[in-house]
């Protein structure tokens, strides 16, 4: 079995604060995927990557950066952490062209 | 762009009844069409893919090119289908995949 480990399940950080969530899969999938999970707005983008150091923007970039050094670990930067980034995080990885592997979460709560 | 519209954000229907959770898309191309399923303080799981044809747990998914439609079906539902469920979609070569907002199912006893 595929596993995604994240590596924090719940973290309250200060408004202001740099707060980096970190990701790691053992299958060796080329993919990875940041998304936000919010009641009623469903799953969101926020960034993906395909390849060591590669990186594209999805849906809502905006106030996150990532970074993919090794080919399982991808990680999530909230450069300056704001209370409308209170969420919860999901990561995930897939080979080329299947369904994806899903991370428990961890849920963020900025005050 | 690619959307996915799931109007239903809840849906509650009694034990051995059965449930239909819409999905409708907007895609120019020929889209990869997913269910994923949440369960309660569970992570998001793969349910099934369209290409697979697959039953999974008593669902079914069929993809309507015409109505740009998966709808997940099952004849007779069970208290331990309550859960979340989302529909997704693939575009073309994209590697990654757009959501739709979600359904929570609840089956009641």
């Amino acid at each position: 079995d595929v596993k995604v480990t994240q590596s924090s399940r719940y973290l309250v950080k200060r408004t202001g604060e740099k707060v980096f969530l970190e990701c790691v899969q053992d299958m060796d999938h080329e993919n990875m995927f940041w998304y936000r999970q919010d009641p009623g707005l469903g799953l969101r983008l926020i960034y993906f990557s395909y390849d060591v150091k590669m990186k594209e923007k999805g849906d809502i970039p905006e106030g996150y950066s990532v970074s993919r050094e090794k080919k399982e670990r991808f990680s999530l930067i909230l450069e300056s952490a704001s209370t409308n980034q209170t969420s919860m995080y999901l990561c995930a990885s897939s080979p080329s062209a299947y369904g994806y592997t899903f991370g428990s979460g961890t849920r963020l709560t900025v005050v | 762009a690619q959307r996915v519209t799931q109007p239903e954000k809840l849906l509650s229907v009694f034990k051995g009844a059965p449930v239909e959770l819409k999905c409708n898309y907007s895609y120019s191309g020929s889209p990869e069409l997913f269910w994923y399923v949440q369960y309660s303080r569970q992570r998001l799981q793969l349910l099934l893919r369209h290409i697979s044809r697959e039953s999974i747990k008593g669902f079914t998914a069929d993809l309507n090119k015409g109505e740009t439609s998966f709808h997940l079906k099952k004849p007779f539902a069970q208290e331990e289908d309550s859960a979340m469920y989302y529909c997704a979609l693939r575009g073309g070569s994209a590697r990654q995949l757009t959501f739709g907002s979600g359904t929570q199912l609840t089956v009641l006893p």
